[in-house]
């Protein structure tokens, strides 16, 4: 079994660019979601994908944007990218989109913003 | 609202000591509760989760929390502390009221491991 996995580890981006993470789920889960880690803080929910749809969003701006893949797959796009968006962003898949089912972490991208 | 709270930003133990990390949460309806722990770069590991079944909790590498809705605390200890323990660890709780399974973190707590 696959578990969850992040592409890319690290990159730097200036700010104002765009950016692309990536996110495969681990096998048979179509929940995805996407949280923002800032340096020494706990991670903050920015939102989930069910089944293709946004499901639920966190205190985050619009150009914080996403999609989801029939094979459930997912990407984070972030937009004029500020300086406090230098984070480690993490992906979590989980079979069902209910609170009751666990989710599974990735090992995160680490998006840097010079 | 939902919440977790961890006490102490940074704890500091010796090797073969007891391990405690405090974690108090709000929460009008019964919760799930877990315990993450993260390595240096690297991404979040479930240490175990409460889940309204048995209050005393046990997960992995020897750690286990025991879920006390008088004191609405739900706190991680190991009895014996090794050097390999040294991470940040989580607190947090499944969002329930949400439409989507969001889990609310805490701030983190550091363990470091005296020799």
């Amino acid at each position: 079994e696959t578990g969850v996995t992040q592409s890319p580890t690290h990159l730097i981006k200036t700010r104002g660019q765009q950016v692309t993470l990536r996110c495969s789920s681990q096998s048979g889960h179509n929940t995805v979601s996407w949280y923002q880690q800032a340096l020494g803080q706990g991670p903050q929910f920015i939102f989930q994908y069910y089944r293709e749809e946004e499901n639920g969003r966190g205190n985050f701006p619009p150009r914080f944007s996403g999609l989801q893949f029939p094979n459930y797959s997912s990407e984070l796009n972030v937009n004029a990218l500020e300086l406090d968006d230098s984070a480690l962003y993490l992906c979590a898949s989980s079979s069902n989109r209910q609170g009751t089912y666990e989710q599974y972490f990735g090992p995160g991208t680490r998006l840097t913003v010079t | 609202a939902q919440s977790v709270t961890q006490l102490g930003s940074h704890v500091s133990v010796s090797e073969g000591a007891l391990v405690l990390l405090r974690c108090n949460y709000s929460s009008s309806v019964p919760p799930y509760l877990f315990w993450y722990v993260q390595y240096p770069n690297q991404g979040l590991q479930l240490l175990l989760k409460y889940t309204s079944a048995a209050t005393l909790v046990k997960g992995i590498n020897g750690f286990e929390a025991e879920f006390k809705k008088s004191e609405t605390s739900f706190h991680l200890t190991k009895p014996s502390a090794h050097m390999s323990d040294a991470a940040e660890y989580f607190c947090a709780v499944s969002d329930l009221y949400s439409s989507a399974s969001k889990i609310i973190f805490g701030s983190g707590t550091r363990l470091s491991i005296r020799p």
